[in-house]
């Protein structure tokens, strides 16, 4: 049960785009469409942007997308705004257990 | 809405336990987790069970020391921490897909605080 690998941080300034990548193996990310992403403000509860890879829930915005190829997904987030700025989690289900990876630092510059 | 309770101070060694109710959907038929979150620090997955109790699974960090358990005539989710340790300091967010089957987390609680500390 090691945490996916993601990038301590990432920045990028109003309107543009930013990826954010998940890695794991083949026991988690690479075997199953069960990715999940989360956006977590300072002090706030974690909040569902990103289901299955690459469905987003009723209500995120169409500025947030999802992918996976072979043990690696990805959160892009399109024009982005001064409230993107936030940590971002990936979550894989790995068949008896879960793993968050170690989460990503959003600055919008 | 799912609301937290139990939190609070431990000394290393004792036991906590922590619930977590559910409100405004179909308790029972929902997977029910338990996530965490030290200081500073990232997510962390602590514990899931299914539904019907039939399928239960713990981190390793807690395996042996942590119990996930459900009643479902209470709209309740439970998790039982004993051997506690300074590292298990922590937020204890309950979680959900609202649904039978879902392995994302939809619906979080506000979490509860859990300090390990002598």
């Amino acid at each position: 049960q090691s945490a996916l690998t993601q990038p301590r941080s990432v920045s990028g300034s109003p309107g543009q785009s930013v990826t954010i990548s998940c890695t794991g193996t083949s026991s988690d990310v690479g075997a199953y469409d069960h990715v999940s992403w989360y956006q977590q403000h300072p002090d706030r509860v974690p909040k569902l942007m990103i289901r299955d890879v690459s469905k987003r829930p009723s209500g995120v915005s169409d500025r947030f997308s999802g992918s996976k190829s072979g043990n690696t997904a990805s959160l892009t987030i399109s024009g982005l705004q001064a409230e993107d700025e936030a940590d971002y989690y990936c979550f894989s289900f790995a068949g008896n257990s879960w793993v968050f990876g170690g989460g990503t630092m959003l600055t919008v510059l | 809405q799912l609301v937290e309770s139990g939190g609070g101070l431990v000394q290393p060694g004792g036991s906590l336990r922590l619930s977590c109710e559910g409100s405004g959907f179909t308790f029972s038929i929902c997977g029910m987790n338990w996530v965490r979150q030290a200081p500073g620090k990232g997510l962390e997955w602590v514990a899931s069970v299914t539904p019907t109790s039939d399928g239960i699974f713990h981190a390793d960090a807690v395996k042996g020391r942590f119990t996930i358990s459900r009643d479902n005539s209470k709209n309740t989710v439970y998790l039982q921490m004993n051997s506690l340790r300074a590292e298990d300091t922590a937020v204890y967010y309950c979680a959900t897909p609202v649904a039978p089957t879902g392995e994302y987390l939809a619906l979080w609680g506000r979490g509860a605080l859990v300090t390990v500390s002598s």
